[in-house]
């Protein structure tokens, strides 16, 4: 099976613009989460889809936002960025069945630059 | 709160020697457990997984876990390292009355031949 793939895996922005990252899951997998890892706050987690649906939700302000397609691919966007976006975002797939026990399968992540 | 703790930032392991990479938690309910491990400029890997069951898990190239519910720890080891197990290593936990998952803070290995 291809694993989960990330578009573009690099991005170079400036303040106040606005980005998408794209994610496309293993085959089969219904559920996906986005994560942001940077040097200072590790990894944090954003937001879970599973079947269209936000299932789940970290602690980030409504700048970051999400959504899923019936083929279970995922993007993600920011508004008006900043320079503390820079990171590398991260998405994960997984069957979906069971949120709490299933193995998360991650994408090679997309390193986001913020000027 | 709920936490998940890696009390070493780096651990120096020289080839063939036992390695231990240290994870405790803090949590309120049954935690669900994992082991990722990250490449340079790679996602994270699953490694392996505590549900229930044997407190002792096997998981991928030869890794395995303990999990002590006593001292809330999950440490994962290894019998004989080898210098391509040199990446940084994440715990993280799920427990049913979070809605997200938490990860540790990492944990460098380095494998000196």
């Amino acid at each position: 099976k291809a694993g989960v793939t990330q578009t573009p895996r690099y991005l170079i922005k400036t303040r106040g613009q606005q980005v998408t990252l794209s994610c496309s899951p293993i085959s089969g997998h219904r559920s996906v989460s986005w994560y942001q890892q940077t040097p200072g706050q590790g990894l944090q987690f954003l937001f879970e889809y599973f079947s269209e649906t936000q299932r789940n939700k970290g602690n980030f302000p409504g700048r970051f936002s999400g959504r899923q397609f019936s083929n279970s691919r995922s993007e993600m966007n920011v508004s008006t960025l900043e320079l503390g976006d820079s990171a590398l975002y991260l998405c994960a797939s997984s069957p979906g069945a069971d949120y709490l026990t299933d193995t998360q399968y991650f994408g090679p992540g997309t390193r986001l630059t913020v000027l | 709160a709920q936490s998940v703790a890696q009390p070493e930032d780096q651990v120096n392991v020289a080839e063939g020697n036992p390695l231990t990479v240290k994870c405790t938690y803090s949590v309120s309910g049954n935690p669900y457990l994992f082991w990722y491990v990250q490449y340079p400029n790679r996602g994270l890997q699953f490694l392996l997984k505590y549900i229930t069951g044997d407190n002792l898990v096997k998981g991928s190239y030869g890794f395995e876990a303990e999990f002590n519910k006593s001292q809330t720890s999950f440490h994962l080891k290894k019998p004989s390292a080898l210098v391509s197990d040199s990446a940084l290593y994440f715990c993280a936990v799920r427990i049913s009355s979070a809605s997200k998952i938490i990860f540790g803070s990492g944990t460098r290995l380095s494998i000196r031949p």
